[in-house]
């Protein structure tokens, strides 16, 4: 069975300083693994994701995530919070040989980047 | 949000009765999913599709219901067996083809509630 596991509930940041959230996985077979991001009463937008080569991939509004294979994690970093920034955030896997199988979330993570 | 479409945005329902939430898309995506959003417990599938008139049970399956009748449309019918309806529910898209270029792409959702 695949899973995610977002172990914190809220992530508080000043502006200007790095962010890191914190996201790992266990999937039967190679990993294909997501970040989205949600605002108030909407839907998730996509950040980024990876499927296979660089261990860090660079996604939208200035993220990027470093996948690491041997402590099965994929934490999404940012080198400068911004206030817009502060959402909720969800990791996604799915077994990437899986057809178009269901994408499993993680319960999702706050960011609140303060001023 | 991109080529895919859920209605309404929000919507109240009676206690003992039946509603449907639309999602429709213009992508001529194979596979259409819906889940549920509450609280802290992040998105959790109901059901989902990946081809016309074909779907398989979610998670939280019981006390709801769909169709494929059409590729581009899979409506979700909230019954009143579902006993705690009020949630956010999100309706997600992707190829049949994939994983490519191509990731999963969610809709603006519907926000129901209990009255």
């Amino acid at each position: 069975a695949q899973s995610v596991a977002q172990p914190e509930d809220q992530v508080n940041v000043a502006e200007g300083n790095p962010l890191t959230v914190k996201c790992t996985y266990s999937v039967s077979g190679n990993p294909y693994l997501f970040w989205y991001v949600q605002y108030p009463n909407r839907g998730l937008q996509f950040l980024l994701k990876y499927i296979t080569g660089d261990n860090l991939v660079k996604g939208s509004y200035g993220f990027e995530a470093e996948f690491n294979k041997s402590q099965t994690s994929f934490h999404l970093k940012k080198p400068s919070a911004l206030v817009s920034d502060s959402a909720l955030y969800f990791c996604a896997v799915r077994a990437l040989n899986s057809g178009n199988t269901p994408l499993v979330f993680g319960k999702g993570t706050r960011l609140s980047v303060i001023a | 949000d991109g080529g895919i479409t859920q209605s309404p945005k929000y919507l109240f329902r009676k206690e003992g009765q039946n509603v449907t939430l639309s999602c429709e898309q213009n992508l001529n995506h194979d596979a259409m999913y819906w889940y549920r959003q509450d609280p802290g417990q992040g998105l959790r599938l109901i059901y989902y599709s990946q081809i016309v008139n074909d779907f398989q049970k979610g998670d939280i399956a019981e006390g709801y219901s769909v169709s494929r009748e059409k590729k581009e449309s899979f409506p979700l019918t909230v019954t009143s067996a579902q006993k705690n309806p009020t949630a956010f529910y999100l309706c997600s898209i992707t190829p049949l083809t994939g994983p490519g270029d191509y990731g999963y792409t969610f809709g603006s959702g519907t926000r129901l509630t209990v009255v």
